[in-house]
């Protein structure tokens, strides 16, 4: 069965210092994989996602991620957090198989102190 | 541009009651998904319509119902509320793609609408 793995419940950075989330995931083939963020309140808006191609992605708001296939991993990095990036952020995959079925991970709040 | 609605915000039951949650896209979107939000426990998928006409499970869908109206609009059912079924529920969408095809898009999310089950 798929599933995806968010290992860090917690993260508490400085304002200004570098981001890394961390995403694993099982599945028997290359599934599409995304990074949604969630503020307080809200819906859940797509940071970015991987479908094919260059494994290194680039989202909005100056995120990025990068597949690693023999790790199974989809971290989302950022050079530089800014306050406004305090939020909950998911991982997710979807199969490729069937097309329709998306599963996230537990999620990862982020806490950004000045 | 309205994407996602689903109503109500808020709702308060009654062990037993029941209830029904609406979503409609403006997106014309063929799939259509429900999902409930734990703290803990992520989102998890409750029941997914990929196109008009049809439903299938996801990964809780026990004391659930859903009904695809048309293809704007995907509700969820609550026959007889449990306290275990106080959760965040969202309703999303996602397109554009044929039933059974390969998925080229990307999940367009509501606001939730918060249940509690007393």
């Amino acid at each position: 069965a798929q599933s995806v793995t968010q290992p860090d419940i917690h993260i508490t950075v400085s304002e200004g210092a570098s981001l890394e989330l961390r995403c694993n995931y099982s599945y028997g083939a290359t599934p599409y994989l995304f990074w949604y963020v969630q503020s307080p309140g809200q819906g859940l808006q797509l940071l970015l996602k991987y479908f094919s191609g260059d494994t290194l992605v680039q989202g909005i708001k100056g995120f990025e991620a990068e597949f690693k296939r023999s790790q199974s991993s989809f971290n989302l990095r950022k050079p530089s957090v800014h306050w406004s990036d305090a939020a909950e952020y998911f991982c997710a995959v979807g199969k490729r198989s069937t097309g329709n079925q998306f599963y996230f991970g537990t999620g990862t709040s982020l806490t950004v102190i000045p | 541009n309205a994407g996602v609605t689903q109503t109500p915000k808020f709702q308060v039951l009654k062990t037993g009651q029941s209830m029904t949650l609406q979503c409609a896209q403006d997106m014309n979107h063929n799939s259509m998904y429900w999902y409930r939000q734990d703290p803990g426990m992520g989102l998890r998928l409750i029941y997914y319509s990929a196109s008009e006409g049809t439903t299938d499970k996801g990964e809780v869908p026990n004391g659930y119902n859903v009904s695809r109206l048309n293809k704007r609009e995907f509700s969820l059912r609550l026959e007889s509320a449990a306290p275990s079924q106080t959760s965040v529920y969202f309703c999303a969408s996602s397109g554009p793609g044929l039933a059974g095809g390969p998925y080229t898009g990307e999940l367009f999310f509501g606001e939730g609408s918060r249940l509690t089950v007393l």
